[in-house]
């Protein structure tokens, strides 16, 4: 399978933990994007990456998150010491970062804070 | 005024049915465009990309209307698997950075 690579598909956490979700991006992409849906709401952009490079944070809350994308591996997001606000799908996207060209999304990872 | 905005439905239609959903967007900067598909808990998936020309996929129609600044989907003998919710998509801006900005979707139910 070629695509956006997500895991895991479902992780609990308790309160006060910390959250990594991982995304692997279609084979042939090297710019990723992190977006969060709330229940019943839209998609929110949160940060895009290039490979070693934040390019855009502006949609991360300003504490408690972070991402990364090195040279090996798959693409971060991690949350720390998870609040209950915090449960939310989050999708990851990829693209070859030519402007019209479409995002390709993975299954996601369904964080729940108990 | 959200960046994107659409009806959130839910539209029921029955099958064989055409259905036509509206998107509007504020950024008049706004370069590209798409519409998605998501079906319940799962990922969006891409339907199809919104050329200025409009453009037709199978039994879908995009158009966009750059001066009214809004984007619109056709769908045509409706099928019970359309059922699912539609996203209006706009990249606002004209580089390789795609901050994509998502409308809240449009759900369409699809009865036999």
């Amino acid at each position: 399978n070629a695509g956006v690579m997500q895991n895991p598909r479902h992780l609990v956490r308790r309160r006060g933990q910390e959250a990594r979700l991982r995304c692997s991006p279609m084979k042939g992409h090297s710019h990723v994007y992190w977006y969060r849906q709330l229940p019943e709401e839209g998609l929110k952009f949160m940060v895009y990456l290039q490979k070693e490079n934040i390019i855009d944070e502006s949609g991360m809350p300003k504490e408690r998150f972070s991402a990364e994308f090195p040279k090996e591996g798959p693409s971060i997001l991690r949350i720390q010491q998870v609040v209950r606000g915090d449960s939310a799908a989050y999708f990851c996207a990829s693209s070859g970062g030519q402007a019209n060209q479409p995002q390709h999304f993975g299954d996601g990872t369904r964080l729940s804070i108990l | 005024r959200k960046e994107v905005e659409q009806d959130p439905g839910p539209f029921n239609v029955p099958e064989g049915a055409t259905v036509a959903f509206n998107c509007t967007y504020s950024n008049s900067a706004s370069q590209s465009f798409f519409w998605y598909r998501q079906d319940c808990r799962k990922e969006p998936k891409l339907l199809m990309s919104v050329y200025s020309s409009g453009n037709e996929d199978g039994r879908f129609t995009a158009q966009l209307n750059r001066a009214s600044q809004y984007i619109s989907l056709l769908i045509r003998d409706s099928k019970l698997s359309d059922s699912a919710t539609y996203l209006c998509v706009v990249n606002p801006t004209n580089t390789g950075f795609q901050k994509l900005v998502f409308g809240t979707g449009t759900r369409l139910l699809v009865s036999p």
